[in-house]
C-alpha cells in the first residue's frame, strides 16, 4: 500500500533563514509526480513545487527547491530566505492508484 | 486561481440534513476527485470520477454519494449529516485518470459546518 510520512509535525524558522521539511513515501507507481502543497490559514491548497520521478535533476521554483532521492523514496522541501508569508501547513503528496495520498502535514512557523 | 470552482464556499446545516456540494473542473480536465479535510488533519480521499464514470473509492461513507455529469461537473451529496461530518471538502481535477502521471488542481473548498 502507498504511504506518505511527514515526521515533523511542526517546524520553526527565523525570517530570512533556510528550513527543510522532510517527506518519505512508498508507491507502486512507476512514472509519477511528487508534490508539495502549501495550505495557509485561508486553507486553499496551493501547489508549491512538483518533481517528476524520472528526472534526476531536483526541481526548483524561486526560493523553493526539493531534494529528491528516488532510491531512498525521500522528497524533502527546502525553503530559502524564509518570509513571513511562508507560514502555513505544508503537505507532501504522492500518487496512489487513482488518487493522491497526502502526508499529515508540517506546520511551519516563521519568526520575525 | 486553479480554474476549479466549488460552490458554495460555506454551508451551515443541522444534523440529519442533506446537502449537495458542487464542483466544476478546469476546462479540459476529465477527472474529478473529492477529498475531505477535518480540522487540523490531512486530506482524505473520498472518490474519483473520470469522464462520467466512477473510477476509485476511498473512505467514503455510505451516507455520501457523488456523480459526474455529462458536462463534467460533479456533485457530492452528503445525507443524514452528523457533527463529525463538519470539514472542508475539496474538489480537484486533472486531465487523465491515472493520478500518478497527472497534476491535480484544487478548488477553494467548501467549508461544511454541521450544528
Amino acid at each position: 500500500a502507498q504511504t506518505v510520512t511527514q515526521s515533523q509535525p511542526e517546524m520553526s524558522v527565523q525570517e530570512a533563514e533556510t528550513v527543510t521539511l522532510s517527506c518519505t513515501y512508498d508507491t507502486s507507481e512507476s512514472d509519477y509526480y511528487l508534490f508539495w502543497y502549501k495550505q495557509p490559514p485561508s486553507r486553499q491548497m496551493i501547489l508549491v513545487i512538483r518533481q517528476e520521478a524520472y528526472k534526476q535533476q531536483n526541481a526548483t521554483e524561486n526560493r523553493f527547491s526539493v531534494n529528491f532521492q528516488k532510491a531512498a523514496k525521500s522528497f524533502s522541501l527546502k525553503i530559502s530566505d524564509s518570509q513571513l508569508g511562508d507560514a502555513a501547513m505544508y503537505f507532501c503528496a504522492v500518487p496512489g492508484t487513482y488518487k493522491y495520498i497526502f502526508g499529515t502535514g508540517t506546520r511551519l512557523k516563521v519568526l520575525a | 486561481d486553479s480554474g476549479v470552482t466549488q460552490t458554495p464556499k460555506h454551508l451551515i446545516t443541522a444534523t440529519g440534513q442533506r446537502v449537495t456540494l458542487r464542483c466544476s473542473p478546469r476546462s479540459g480536465d476529465l477527472s474529478v476527485y473529492w477529498y475531505q479535510q477535518s480540522l487540523d488533519q490531512g486530506l482524505q480521499f473520498l472518490i474519483q470520477y473520470y469522464n462520467g464514470e466512477e473510477r476509485a473509492k476511498g473512505n467514503i461513507l455510505e451516507r455520501f454519494s457523488a456523480q459526474q455529469f455529462p458536462d463534467l461537473h460533479s456533485e457530492l451529496n452528503l445525507s443524514s449529516l452528523e457533527l463529525g461530518d463538519s470539514a472542508l471538502y475539496f474538489c480537484a481535477s486533472s486531465v487523465g485518470v491515472n493520478s500518478g502521471s497527472y497534476e491535480q488542481y484544487f478548488g477553494p473548498g467548501t467549508r461544511l459546518t454541521v450544528t
